[in-house]
C-alpha cells in the first residue's frame, strides 16, 4: 500500500461546480498536509497548508483534514476555468528535515 | 512565499552528456531540495542539498549520477550526469524557510529532454 493515495482522475466539471479532491494516507506520523496546484509546464504552487484536523478556508478553497480517518480533502467552490490544473496532495512528518510525500496528482478541467 | 529561480528553464540534451541546473533563492533558506517529476508522474525527492556538506540522497539516487552542490544558503546546483532518455523529466528545486520548515515552495522547474 502506498503511503499516500489520491483519487486518480482526470476530473471534468462545468464552471461553477463544487469540486472535491481527496487523498488518503496510511502513516499516522504525517502531521502537516498541503495542497499544491500545478499548471501545465509550471512548477507546483502551494495552495493550502494545514496542520490540525478540521477545516481551513481561503477564498473559494477549503482544506479539510480528518486525522482519525487519515483522510484529507480540498474543496473548490464556484470553480472557474482558471482552476484547470493538476492538484497534488502532499504531507510530511514534524521537523524541518522530514521530506514531503506526494500523491500522484489529479488533473482537473473546468469547462466554461 | 519564496522567489525561486531555476536555470535553464528547459533544454534538449544529447545522450551521454551532463547538464547542471542552477537554483537561486531570493533570501536565505534552511533547507533546499531537488525533486524529479517524470512525464505524467508525481514528484520524487532526489536529495536534500546541505549547505557546506554532502547532499543526502534518497533511495534509488546516487551522487555519481546526480551530484549536488550548495555553497551557501541561497544557491544550489544539481547535475544530471551521463544522461539517457530515461532522464527526460522536470527537475524542481524546492526550499523551506527558517522558522517555517513545514512550508515548502517550488521553483518553476527545468524541463530536460534527452535525445
Amino acid at each position: 500500500q502506498k503511503e499516500v493515495e489520491q483519487d486518480p482522475g482526470p476530473l471534468s466539471v462545468p464552471e461553477g461546480a463544487i469540486v472535491s479532491l481527496n487523498c488518503t494516507y496510511s502513516n499516522s506520523a504525517f502531521q502537516y498536509f498541503m495542497w499544491y496546484r500545478q499548471y501545465s509546464r509550471k512548477g507546483p504552487e502551494l495552495l493550502m497548508y494545514t496542520y490540525s484536523s478540521g477545516n481551513k478556508e481561503d477564498g473559494r478553497f477549503t482544506a479539510q483534514v480528518d486525522k482519525s480517518s487519515k483522510y484529507i480533502s480540498l474543496f473548490i467552490r464556484d470553480s472557474q476555468p482558471s482552476d484547470s490544473a493538476t492538484y497534488l496532495c502532499a504531507m510530511k512528518h514534524t521537523g524541518a528535515n522530514s521530506k514531503l510525500t506526494f500523491g500522484k496528482g489529479i488533473t482537473l478541467s473546468v469547462r466554461p | 512565499s519564496a522567489v525561486i529561480s531555476q536555470k535553464p528553464s528547459r533544454d534538449i540534451c544529447q545522450r551521454g552528456t551532463s547538464l547542471t541546473i542552477q537554483c537561486q533563492v531570493d533570501s536565505q533558506v534552511t533547507m533546499m531540495f531537488w525533486y524529479r517529476q517524470q512525464p505524467g508522474q508525481s514528484l520524487t525527492l532526489i536529495a536534500t542539498a546541505n549547505q557546506g556538506s554532502e547532499a543526502t540522497y534518497e533511495s534509488g539516487f546516487v551522487i555519481d549520477k546526480f551530484p549536488i552542490s550548495r555553497p551557501n544558503l541561497t544557491f544550489s546546483t544539481l547535475t544530471v550526469s551521463n544522461m539517457s532518455p530515461e532522464d527526460s523529466s522536470i527537475y524542481l528545486c524546492s526550499v523551506a524557510r527558517e522558522f517555517s520548515g513545514n512550508t515548502i515552495y517550488f521553483g518553476e522547474g527545468s524541463w530536460l529532454t534527452v535525445v
